[in-house]
């Protein structure tokens, strides 16, 4: 059963257009809910933790939002630099604390 | 501040043959990660080490091994290597492996011939 699921798989976006990233979770207890970016032939770059439905968290362009099953990523007028994918994942104590991670948005921001 | 090291980089092996990867965390770092990436599964979590002592395992064969040194440094090695086992393999440190994000290496590439 899958514990984390990310949406939409792939995006494509003009420089400026708005959009969302979705990422909805099943575990309980949950720890913590993490947001990285991974450029091609890099590891995973940290970005946000968010630790309990109704909390923000703001970096640029960027603005993760959490409820009680899932989490956003926003990105506001986007530059062709934001081009990445965006994993989440999520921490929860049932099995050891251990990290659940999303397959990814791949998004893609076209001049 | 040094972020996470993994070495080497790259690395190609024939079928049957095994391997080390290396990882050395952020100064300060107790626990250690291991993940497995490739394009169809995402990350896998393969095991955790805090203060030398594997605290957490994932769901791969016991080919898949590691440990952790008293420097928190840490190693993993795969025996009898499979086609299968082509991937990028990502180690990630923090404080202590509760409430706090990982941070990543930028991974060894692994080809197996």
């Amino acid at each position: 059963e899958d514990q984390v699921t990310q949406s939409p798989e792939a995006l494509r976006l003009q420089e400026g257009e708005s959009s969302s990233l979705n990422c909805s979770y099943t575990v309980s207890g949950l720890r913590g809910l993490f947001w990285y970016r991974q450029d091609p032939g890099k590891g995973p770059e940290f970005l946000f933790t968010l630790y309990s439905a109704g909390e923000e968290k703001e970096k640029e362009r960027l603005k993760a939002t959490l409820t009680k099953k899932e989490s956003f990523l926003h990105i506001t007028a986007p530059k062709p630099e934001d081009s990445a994918t965006y994993l989440c994942a999520v921490q929860a104590p049932f099995t050891g604390n251990q990290f659940y991670f999303g397959t990814g948005t791949s998004l893609t921001v076209i001049p | 501040k040094a972020g996470v090291t993994q070495t080497p980089r790259y690395l190609i092996k024939t079928r049957g043959q095994q391997v080390t990867l290396s990882c050395s965390p952020i100064s300060g770092h107790r626990s250690v990660s291991w993940y497995q990436q490739t394009p169809g599964q995402g990350l896998q979590f393969l095991f955790e080490y805090f203060s030398e002592t594997q605290r957490n395992k994932g769901n791969f064969p016991g080919r898949f091994s590691g440990r952790q040194f008293s420097n928190s440094r840490s190693e993993m090695n795969v025996s009898t290597l499979e086609l299968g086992d082509s991937a990028l393999y990502l180690c990630a440190s923090s404080l202590d492996g509760y409430n706090q994000p990982q941070h990543f290496g930028d991974g060894t590439r692994l080809s197996i011939l």
